[in-house]
């Protein structure tokens, strides 16, 4: 069964806002890491964040992890253009057979 | 150079044909991976090989047949295609127990069943 749910579905903002998605899954797991598709193009690997980790940074990118409410967010400041894309959480649990279980993803539309 | 690549990139075929993707990576990982992504964009893993041994295989007909010849290779032949099998696959290759599972994605391969 899927593992990750993200909300919202799909977000509109102004180009130098921020963005906020999160994510929440149901088991214990490894880690958690996010990914971007562009639209017509693969995911790319943005960051990971492990289950020991409460909050971790990567340029524009901030990325916390609730291990007790199983929930992550995705902050991503200062918000471009060329952030338009679909963003994808995906949990690695060995309870799930060492697999990344993707969340349905949210829309980010950044408008300039 | 292009880490993983998938050939081709389309593939509109007829209801009943059989088709091949082929995928191939230049990262020196040790497991590749198919995924389906349906047109809601929901992502799901089809298979997974790990130096060439078979290691996930989730529901899928068994029209879809995975082959590594090789841990750089990894193709996907369906046979007897259907409407619904009609999405985008990904191909993505990792080094399992380095970096905790991080994937590298192909471009996908987009099928459109006529």
């Amino acid at each position: 069964s899927q593992q990750g749910e993200e909300d919202p579905q799909a977000l509109s903002i102004q180009e130098g806002e921020n963005a906020t998605m999160n994510c929440s899954y149901k088991t214990s797991i490894n880690n958690l890491q996010w990914y971007r598709q562009n639209s017509g193009r693969g995911l790319v690997h943005l960051i990971l964040i492990r289950s020991n980790e409460r909050e971790k940074h990567s340029g524009r990118l901030r990325v916390t992890l609730d291990t007790s409410k199983k929930s992550s967010s995705l902050l991503i400041t200062a918000s471009r253009a060329a952030d338009t894309a679909s963003y994808f959480c995906a949990t690695y649990s060995s309870e799930y057979g060492n697999k990344l279980v993707f969340g349905a993803g949210t829309i980010l539309r950044v408008k300039s | 150079d292009t880490a993983v690549s998938q050939t081709p990139k389309y593939l509109v075929t007829q209801m009943g044909n059989d088709k091949s993707i082929k995928c191939e990576q230049n990262l020196g990982h040790d497991t590749m991976y198919w995924y389906k992504q349906d047109s809601k964009k929901f992502l799901k893993i089809m298979f997974s090989y790990n130096n060439k041994e078979l290691i996930i295989n989730e529901t899928v007909p068994n029209r879809f047949s995975p082959k590594s010849p090789d841990k750089a290779h990894l193709n996907l032949h369906i046979n007897s295609l259907e409407l619904g099998d009609s999405a985008v696959y990904f191909c993505a290759s990792s080094q399992v127990r380095q970096g905790g599972n991080i994937q590298y994605f192909g471009a996908g391969t987009r099928l459109s069943v006529l």
